[in-house]
C-alpha cells in the first residue's frame, strides 16, 4: 500500500520569509496530492492540490510541486505571515472511487514576526 | 449550516460507558469517512462509507461501531473503549466518481477516555 513520507516534523521562520515543506510517496500508481492546513481546535482544511499530469500549480503565495519520476512533491509558501501558522499536512490517493487519502505526519509551521 | 458538522465536540467518558459521534455533511457528496488523529501520528483511516455502503475498514476493534443511515450522515458508535482510545475523531465526505475526490473534513469531536 502507500506510504508517504513528510519532513520536517516542525518548522519556525521569520516573517516574510519562504517555508517549504516536503513529502514523498511510493506507491507509483497515486496521481492526486491534497495539501491540508489544520489551525488549533479545527478540522484540516484544503489549501492546494496538484494532479500527476501537471508538474506544479499556484495560488497566490501558495504553490506545490510534483516530481512523478522522484515520487515526491512539496509545499512552498512565499513571505509568510503569522497567521500561516498552523500544522500542514499532504496526503497521495490514487484517487479510484472509494480510496481514501493516505496522510504524512504533518509539520508544525511557526512563523513569528 | 454548510460543510460538515460533528457532533459533540467535546465528550469524555469512561470505559464502561456508550457514546455515539454524529456527522453530517451538508456538501450533496456521496462518500464519508471516519479518521483517528492521534499525537505525533498521521490520520489513520477508520472507516470509508461509499454511497451508504461501507467499503473499507481498516482492521478498527469492534468496540467502534460505524452507522450510515443515508449520505448525508454518520454515525461512530463507542462502547467499552480504553484510554489510549482518546483521540481527535474526524469525519470527512468526498464527491466519488467525478475526477475530484477532495475530502472536506469537520472540527472533529475530542475524545477523552477515563
Amino acid at each position: 500500500g502507500e506510504n508517504v513520507e513528510q519532513h520536517p516534523s516542525t518548522l519556525s521562520v521569520q516573517e516574510g520569509d519562504s517555508a517549504v515543506i516536503k513529502c514523498t510517496y511510493s506507491d507509483s500508481a497515486s496521481n492526486y496530492f491534497p495539501w491540508y492546513k489544520q489551525e488549533l481546535g479545527k478540522g484540516p482544511q484544503l489549501i492546494i492540490d496538484i494532479r500527476s499530469n501537471v508538474g506544479e500549480k499556484k495560488d497566490q503565495r501558495i504553490a506545490v510541486t510534483l516530481n512523478k519520476t522522484a515520487k515526491h512533491f512539496s509545499l512552498h509558501i512565499t513571505e509568510t505571515q503569522p497567521e500561516d501558522s498552523a500544522v500542514y499536512f499532504c496526503a497521495a490517493s490514487p484517487n479510484q472511487a472509494g480510496t481514501a487519502l493516505i496522510f504524512g505526519k504533518g509539520t508544525t509551521l511557526s512563523v513569528s514576526s | 449550516e454548510t460543510g460538515v458538522t460533528q457532533t459533540p465536540r467535546h465528550l469524555v467518558m469512561g470505559m464502561t460507558n456508550k457514546k455515539s459521534l454524529k456527522c453530517e455533511q451538508h456538501l450533496g457528496h456521496n462518500a464519508m469517512y471516519w479518521y483517528k488523529q492521534s499525537a505525533k501520528k498521521p490520520l489513520e483511516l477508520m472507516f470509508v462509507y461509499n454511497f451508504k455502503e461501507q467499503t473499507e475498514n481498516n482492521s478498527v476493534p469492534s468496540r467502534f461501531s460505524p452507522e450510515c443511515p443515508n449520505s448525508s450522515h454518520l454515525f461512530l458508535h463507542l462502547h467499552t473503549l480504553q484510554p489510549e482510545d482518546s483521540a481527535l475523531y474526524l469525519c470527512a465526505s468526498s464527491q466519488e466518481g467525478t475526477g475530484k475526490e477532495t475530502q472536506y473534513f469537520g472540527p472533529g469531536t475530542r475524545l477523552l477516555v477515563l
